[in-house]
């Protein structure tokens, strides 16, 4: 299985500010044939399903702010808020979908500072 | 809309089974791979597995834990799609989420509000 990790577990970000989140596959997700890497971006809120942010690792799902952008590729990627607002504190998860079983990372919580 | 509801959560012994449902509404259903992700509380996302079309096989794909115990099955003519889920250990109390989305089950942008499964003595 590839394994996902995910740092830092925790961050806290002032109003305004970036954050960074960082998302290692344990081999690449990149897809040759595709020309695209198999990876997605989550956010969770308290007592809510996962809703999708990022997908083929920069691709923003529509609605979604473009405040959030994702890049990386193989095994490498980075999930960034480039102006955290209240609403963004969550739980984040990448997820590869490269390979079954499709694993997620352990997942990153940002809070306000 | 895209709606996925699921039910049949509920409290069960270890060692028993369980069903539970996902009712799909709002896209071709025939045509969707379908997949089962589990939250234990207060934990992270864990893929259970996908079910493929039935022009594509119907295929059925499962994380480790799953395999052997649990069962991913469709019934097209309802929009429904089901977890079998048999040999229940304390570590399977999750919320039960059904979600579809992008091409083959990858991404998953359309999620259900999950079922809750406890499994305690």
């Amino acid at each position: 299985d590839i394994v996902m990790t995910q740092s830092p577990d925790s961050l806290a970000v002032s109003l305004g500010e970036r954050a960074t989140i960082n998302c290692k596959s344990s081999q690449t997700v990149f897809f040759n044939s595709k020309n695209k890497n198999s990876l997605a971006w989550y956010q969770q809120k308290p007592g809510q399903p996962p809703k999708l942010l990022i997908y083929w690792a920069s691709t923003r799902e529509s609605g979604v702010p473009d405040r959030f952008s994702g890049s990386g590729s193989g095994t490498d990627f980075i999930l960034t808020i480039s102006s955290l607002q209240a609403e963004d504190v969550a739980v984040y998860y990448c997820q590869q979908y490269y390979d079954t079983p499709f694993t997620f990372g352990p997942g990153t919580k940002v809070d306000i500072k | 809309e895209v709606q996925l509801v699921e039910s049949g959560g509920t409290l069960v012994k270890p060692g028993e089974s369980l069903r539970v449902s996902c009712a799909a509404s709002g896209f071709t259903f025939r045509n969707t791979w379908m997949t089962w992700v589990r939250q234990a509380p207060g934990k992270g996302l864990e893929w259970v597995g996908r079910i493929k079309s039935r022009k594509d096989g119907e295929t059925r794909n499962y994380a480790a834990p799953a395999i052997g115990r649990f069962t991913i099955s469709r019934d097209d003519s309802r929009n429904m799609v089901y977890l079998q889920m048999n040999s229940l250990r304390t570590e399977d109390t999750a919320l039960y989420y059904c979600a579809t989305g992008g091409p083959e089950g990858s991404y998953l942008d359309h999620w259900g509000q999950g079922t809750l499964v406890i499994v305690s003595s």
